[in-house]
């Protein structure tokens, strides 16, 4: 089976941008989570979606969304972009079929915000 | 949400085997516990999971005791690709959290 891909790789934006990146599960996989990853913070969850439906959210303000289609695909939105919101940013999916519901990531995205 | 806890860093030199403990006092009972490695830029690769006992994999074990309140990534004879922050997770896809990570360097 095909990994999880996310596009781009790489993004360099300016303060005030909106940027949207994009996130392809498994094969399979209905939940998807997207999560911030800096050097200050570690690794911060975002929200995660299942069937379409944001599941669970982390604390982050309202300039993050995301989304999630009828094939599973999953988009984030970040708006008005500040320079902290320079981070790698990973999506991991997961089949949420109960019982370990073993969460694999993709590569990232690194979002730079000039 | 089960919080983590594990020693920042580790030292270890080629060929030797490697235990990391992770600390999860609030673990739920439906809660499994996976392990995964990260390398500079890339995302965590999974490495192993547990819910209780020993796990084996072709890469790892893992050793969780009978309270579940901690659990040991046991890495055998490692190399200096070992080199990477490995990571302890506690429960499910929003229901669980990062904790800081163990920066694990094999010299050699």
């Amino acid at each position: 089976k095909a990994g999880v891909t996310q596009t781009p790789r790489y993004l360099i934006k300016t303060r005030g941008q909106q940027v949207t990146l994009s996130c392809s599960p498994i094969s399979g996989h209905r939940s998807v989570s997207w999560y911030q990853q800096t050097p200050g913070q570690g690794l911060q969850f975002l929200f995660e979606y299942f069937s379409e439906t944001q599941r669970n959210k982390g604390n982050f303000p309202g300039r993050f969304s995301g989304r999630q289609f009828s094939n599973s695909r999953s988009e984030m939105n970040v708006s008005t972009l500040e320079l902290g919101d320079s981070a790698l940013y990973l999506c991991a999916s997961s089949s949420s079929n109960g019982g370990s519901d073993t969460q694999y990531f993709g590569p990232g995205t690194r979002l730079t915000v000039l | 949400l089960a919080k983590t806890t594990q020693p920042i860093s580790m030292d270890s030199y080629e060929g030797q085997e490697v235990n990391i403990t992770c600390s999860h006092n609030n673990i739920a009972t439906n809660d499994y516990i996976t392990w995964y490695q990260q390398f500079p830029s890339q995302g965590p690769r999974f490495i192993i999971q547990g819910y209780k006992t020993k796990v084996t994999n072709e890469v790892a074990s893992l050793f969780i005791p009978a309270d579940r309140k901690s659990s040991t990534l046991s890495l055998p004879r490692v190399s200096l690709s070992d080199t990477a922050v490995y990571y302890c997770l506690v429960g499910f896809a929003g229901k669980s959290t990062f904790g800081d990570g163990t920066t694990l360097t094999v010299k050699p």
